[in-house]
């Protein structure tokens, strides 16, 4: 298995934009997750899905952010409209098992907004 | 006051000696407790996995749990340059529960 694919690995826009996100999760993985990375507040879980519904949301910074995972192999975390404050990495893991413990995460999105 | 503090380093060693890293928590209800290793423009991968009190070894790696200090950490013996990564403190309530992320202590492994 390829593991976790993120797409785009880089993602540059202007302030305003909708930035849409993609992930492929492991294949049988029935937990998907987002998280964000930045200096100032580390790795922050933003949601989970469990078989394609969302679980926990509360991480979701603003109405600004949306997720939907429409199949078991695809998810897209969409910034509409974005700020340059949402500039970061985000990350999608998936894993086999109810806790995220042994999630296995992709390589992620840097994302910059000018 | 964050949930998890972790100082982020850089903590520079030279190649063969032990590298000690170490997390403290504010929630005494954490069990769960994990050390993850990100390399440059990397997701975190996991290396060690502890439930409560104790200690772990697996290779070069130890992890030590002290509950009642609300006290984590992770020592690496015979270190190598490819240990050079940023290392993730992670833990949470249960088995459901969301993880907590320390801040990462960037290493650094000169030869």
């Amino acid at each position: 298995d390829a593991g976790v694919i993120q797409s785009p690995r880089h993602e540059v826009t202007e302030m305003g934009q909708e930035v849409t996100l993609r992930c492929k999760p492991i294949s049988g993985h029935d937990y998907l997750f987002w998280y964000r990375q930045t200096m100032m507040r580390g790795l922050e879980l933003l949601i989970y899905f469990n078989n394609n519904v969302p679980i926990d949301d509360s991480g979701m910074p603003e109405d600004r952010f949306s997720a939907k995972m429409p199949n078991a192999s695809f998810s897209t975390l969409k910034i509409q409209p974005s700020e340059p404050r949402d500039s970061a990495v985000y990350f999608c893991a998936s894993s086999l098992t109810p806790g995220n413990t042994e999630a296995f995460f992709g390589q992620g999105t840097r994302l910059t907004v000018v | 006051q964050k949930e998890v503090e972790q100082d982020p380093g850089p903590l520079s060693v030279p190649e063969g000696a032990i590298v000690s890293l170490n997390c403290t928590y504010s929630n005494s209800a954490f069990q769960y407790f994990m050390w993850y290793r990100q390399y440059s423009r990397k997701g975190p991968e996991l290396l060690m996995y502890t439930y409560s009190s104790g200690n772990k070894e697996d290779g070069r790696f130890t992890a030590q749990v002290d509950k009642s200090s609300k006290y984590i950490s992770l020592f690496i013996r015979d270190s190598q340059p490819s240990d050079s990564a940023t290392y993730l403190c992670a833990m949470r309530a249960d088995s459901w529960g969301k993880l907590q992320f320390g801040a990462g202590t960037q290493v650094v492994v000169t030869p």
